[in-house]
């Protein structure tokens, strides 16, 4: 069974901090890794996807990934309380037709 | 704007009654999905569409039943549905090989589903 966990939260952060929301998977086989951001009664907004070992960086938003300990973080820098929503980590492993596995998602407060 | 438009948003309806959702993008897409989705639970798959042929049911009770029209359609039929099939019912397209997904997926607003 593929699994994707994250802390469930709520993670408080003061705006302008740096919010850290971190994810674990258990297939090794995994090659490609997704956040996405809901707003509460809204549907899932893909924010950042990673494919490879390292940083990506898009304006505010840093994706990391470590495919040896099975770990990708998503930091928001300047953290707003627009921002403050569940961050679902998403992983595909890209075999046949495995579907996405979402993780259960971390709820972000940002506190003004 | 999303480009994935679901419709109804939201539908009440009866544990005897038939109802349809129904899902539309123009992006091109050739994946197509169904996702449900309880309050603070994370979507759950339910049925994949690749080329307009179902590639995957995720053991799905068939009092849901979906449809792929065409590339751009997607249709989930509805009957004889239970008081715990109350959910957020979530369309989503992605681009698709035959081979694999990119797993990047667009996802519409939703039809809130009520039964009764």
């Amino acid at each position: 069974q593929k699994e994707v966990e994250q802390n469930s939260g709520p993670l408080s952060v003061p705006e302008g901090a740096i919010a850290s929301l971190n994810c674990t998977y258990s297939d090794r086989g995994s090659q490609s890794f997704f956040w996405y951001r809901q707003y509460s009664g809204k549907s899932p907004e893909l924010i950042m996807s990673i494919y490879s070992n390292g940083d990506k960086e898009d304006g505010r938003f840093t994706a990391q990934l470590n495919k040896a300990s099975q770990y990708v973080s998503l930091l928001i820098r300047d953290s707003q309380p627009s921002d403050s929503a569940t961050y679902l980590c998403a992983v595909n492993s890209f075999s046949g037709n495995t579907p996405l596995v979402f993780g259960k998602g971390t709820r972000l407060s940002v506190i003004a | 704007d999303t480009e994935v438009t679901q419709t109804p948003k939201h539908l009440v309806m009866g544990m005897t009654n038939k109802k349809s959702l129904k899902c539309e993008q123009h992006m091109g897409h050739r994946a197509m999905y169904w996702y449900k989705q309880k309050a603070k639970k994370p979507p759950e798959l339910m049925f994949v569409y690749s080329y307009e042929k179902l590639s995957i049911n995720e053991s799905v009770p068939s009092r849901f039943s979906p449809e792929c029209p065409n590339s751009s359609l997607l249709n989930l039929h509805l009957h004889a549905l239970q008081p715990e099939d109350s959910a957020l019912y979530l369309c989503a397209s992605s681009q698709a090989s035959l081979v694999a997904d990119t797993g990047e997926l667009f996802f519409g607003e939703g039809s809130r589903l009520t039964v009764l």
